[in-house]
């Protein structure tokens, strides 16, 4: 089956740092990636779409320049955490769909990232 | 915009019950699917099940059932003969077939008792 891996599953970085976190598609390409975040029990928020060899679309109230958002390959996207702060500390999970835009192909989702700023 | 609610935060079943939980969604579009989630203290998002809106047949993975109400907007899951494996947060999800984007519900935690 499809595997996302993302890595790393846990960082910790001091504020005013930045943090970078890859998502790869393992066995199939993915011209699609979604960023999520989520916070402890809580849902899964969609903070951008990230296209290939295009610049990633964020969804309303999410500060691209803070969260810089790169698929430069079929098979990886990263999201770089720039100046990172406290509140910025999260779980935040990558997912991709194998092929085109087809909404019944279900997301392949990476084991997450958990982020936390001191 | 699409919504989707679950109105239910925690729920709780004892093993070898049957549960329904609960989702509604809102949207003006015409061609979408919706899909159950399953995110396990691992937090590794596990699909359940998934329906096309155009389907009129409720979906079916072994224990796991939908109950699609298209008029109603409203998506609900009946989880069969609960095992201890099963507890886990619950995630109802909506994509549209415009975008591909999936949005999620609040999630429901359901816990399965000995």
């Amino acid at each position: 089956g499809a595997v996302v891996s993302q890595h790393p599953s846990w960082v910790i970085c001091k504020s005013g740092t930045s943090v970078k976190i890859e998502c790869r598609s393992l066995d199939f390409q993915a011209t699609t990636m979604f960023w999520y975040r989520q916070f402890p029990k809580q849902s899964l928020m969609l903070m951008a779409t990230s296209n290939e060899g295009s610049k990633a679309t964020y969804e309303q109230g999410v500060e691209k320049d803070k969260f810089l958002i790169n698929h430069a390959s079929l098979t990886l996207s990263t999201l770089t955490v720039t100046s990172a702060h406290p509140e910025d500390s999260s779980f935040y999970i990558c997912s991709a769909r194998r092929g085109a835009l087809e909404g019944y192909s279900p997301l392949h989702f990476g084991n997450g990232t958990r982020l936390t700023v001191t | 915009a699409q919504t989707v609610t679950q109105s239910q935060p925690e729920m709780s079943v004892q093993e070898a019950e049957t549960v329904t939980l609960s989702c509604t969604y809102d949207t003006s579009e015409s061609n979408y699917y919706l899909f159950w989630y399953k995110q396990p203290p691992s937090r590794q998002m596990i699909l359940v099940i998934r329906q096309e809106a155009y389907k009129q047949q409720n979906a079916t993975e072994n224990r796991f059932s939908v109950n699609f109400q298209k008029a109603a907007k409203s998506f609900s899951l009946k989880i069969s003969d609960s095992q201890l494996g099963d507890t886990a947060m619950y995630f109802c999800a909506f994509v549209s077939s415009n975008t591909g984007k999936l949005i999620f519900g609040q999630g429901t935690t359901l816990q399965v008792k000995p």
